[in-house]
């Protein structure tokens, strides 16, 4: 399969720990993309990278989320001192560039889960 | 700021019914427009697009006109299946924003044979 995958797709852990996301895109994407999607909404931007530099970042980012994208390929998504309200699917997408049979679609992984007890 | 507004669910139609979900937005100047559809243990897929007023999405059957007056972007299709059986999301772009996208909070359909 050459989509956008996530890894866990499913974490647990009790309030206070630290959580960390893998994203890997579709290969030859160079933007990456981070949103969260909690129960009964739609998915909410949270950061973006074009190849290894973090471009912009939401509000909702809070201090003890950081995201990195180390050599343009894979990311991480990390949450420190997890809280209650980090409980969410957190979704991971990748697009090229227009151009070279790229039409600017944004490609979803399926998600990571966390329920923080 | 950017918003989208869609309507609430569950839909539940018998197969071959008519569909319509409603989405109108909120935005600054002219915004793309999309329809994503999750299927049951799967990730977004985008359903279709339109890019500028007047223009009309589609695919596999579903359509929707993007109608600057009316601000609105509803999806319609003639003859829903059970396997269309998923939770719509109508999300809007606005120029030079890289691909960030707002999303409405999803319509869910359910359709019984």
């Amino acid at each position: 399969d050459t989509g956008v995958s996530q890894d866990p797709r499913h974490k647990i852990t009790k309030r206070g720990q630290n959580v960390t996301f893998r994203c890997d895109p579709i290969s030859e994407h160079n933007r990456l993309y981070w949103y969260r999607q909690t129960l009964g909404q739609g998915p909410e931007f949270l950061t973006y990278f074009q190849n290894e530099a973090q471009l912009e970042k939401s509000r909702l980012l809070s201090d003890r989320f950081s995201a990195e994208r180390p050599k343009g390929s894979f990311s991480t998504l990390e949450i420190q001192r997890t809280e209650q309200g980090d409980s969410a699917m957190y979704l991971c997408a990748s697009r090229g560039d227009r151009g070279s049979g790229n039409t600017g679609e944004l490609f979803f992984g399926e998600g990571s889960r966390l329920t923080v007890l | 700021g950017n918003s989208v507004t869609q309507m609430e669910g569950p839909v539940t139609l018998s197969e071959e019914a008519f569909l319509t979900i409603n989405c109108t937005y909120t935005a600054t100047g002219y915004p793309s427009l999309f329809w994503y559809v999750q299927y049951p243990g799967e990730g977004l897929q985008l359903l279709l697009k339109a890019t500028k007023a007047d223009d009309k999405g589609s695919n596999k059957g579903f359509e929707a006109t993007y109608r600057k007056e009316t601000t609105s972007f509803h999806l319609e299709k003639g003859s829903v299946q059970v396997s269309d059986s998923a939770v719509y999301f109508c999300a809007l772009k606005n120029t030079g924003t890289a691909s960030k996208l707002t999303f409405g909070t999803g319509t869910r359909l359910q359709v019984t044979l």
